[in-house]
């Protein structure tokens, strides 16, 4: 079964600062890579994915990850937050051609204007 | 908004009890998805129906069990509930036939309570 790691479960920045997320799985085989985000009092949306080819993906609001095989990690990054950026981040992994999404515990990021 | 609304949106029921949780998908959408998040956690996959069929299931035991409708709505009950169970319960929805990839539509939950 796949599994996701996130670190740092809370962070803290200031608005302008660069934030990086970090996201490893345990899978050995083919997998699809996610990030949701759920802003305060809203549903879990999807902000970006991986499925094959360029592992530099962008996503919206300006956040980009970028999937390294040889590290089975999923890395997501945005070189300068907004107050907007305030929410709980989660990687979310599932084996291709399997129906499940394993997700990590999430991050909780709280942008500091 | 995703087009997924689940209710209610609130509820608390005593261990023992049961308890049904629904769930309306976009139009068109034949797979639905249910998850637990606990607090502090992320979802944890229950089980998922594509067209009216049980299509894969998480490490939930038997009394997790649902119901998928032919109007694209459905149903998680919940027997013999344990205070463990009191959690987010999401409902996801997707258009495509699950292979695995398929981007997710996510209700914003029944938040469970059980004392």
């Amino acid at each position: 079964a796949q599994s996701v790691s996130q670190h740092n479960h809370h962070v803290i920045l200031s608005e302008a600062a660069s934030l990086e997320l970090g996201c490893n799985y345990s899978y050995g085989g083919t997998v699809n890579l996610f990030w949701y985000v759920q802003y305060p009092g809203q549903h879990l949306q999807l902000l970006l994915k991986y499925f094959s080819g360029d592992p530099l993906v962008k996503g919206i609001k300006g956040f980009e990850a970028e999937f390294i095989k040889s590290k089975f990690s999923f890395n997501l990054r945005k070189p300068s937050v907004q107050w907007s950026d305030t929410a709980e981040y989660f990687c979310a992994v599932n084996a291709q051609g399997n129906n499940r999404l394993a997700f990590g515990k999430g991050n909780q990021v709280v942008v500091i204007p | 908004e995703t087009g997924v609304t689940q209710s209610p949106t609130h509820l608390i029921k005593t261990r023992g009890q049961q308890v049904t949780l629904r769930c309306s998908s976009q139009s068109g959408h034949n797979t639905v998805s249910w998850y637990q998040q606990a607090l502090g956690q992320g979802p944890q996959f229950i089980f998922q129906y594509y067209r009216e069929e049980e299509n894969g299931r998480g490490n939930f035991p038997p009394r997790f069990s649902g119901l998928q409708f032919p109007n694209y709505s459905s149903e998680l009950n919940v027997n013999a509930l344990e205070l463990d169970d009191s959690a987010l319960y999401l409902c996801a929805s997707s258009l495509e036939a699950p292979k695995g990839g398929e981007k997710l539509f996510f209700g914003s939950g029944t938040q469970l309570s059980v004392l």
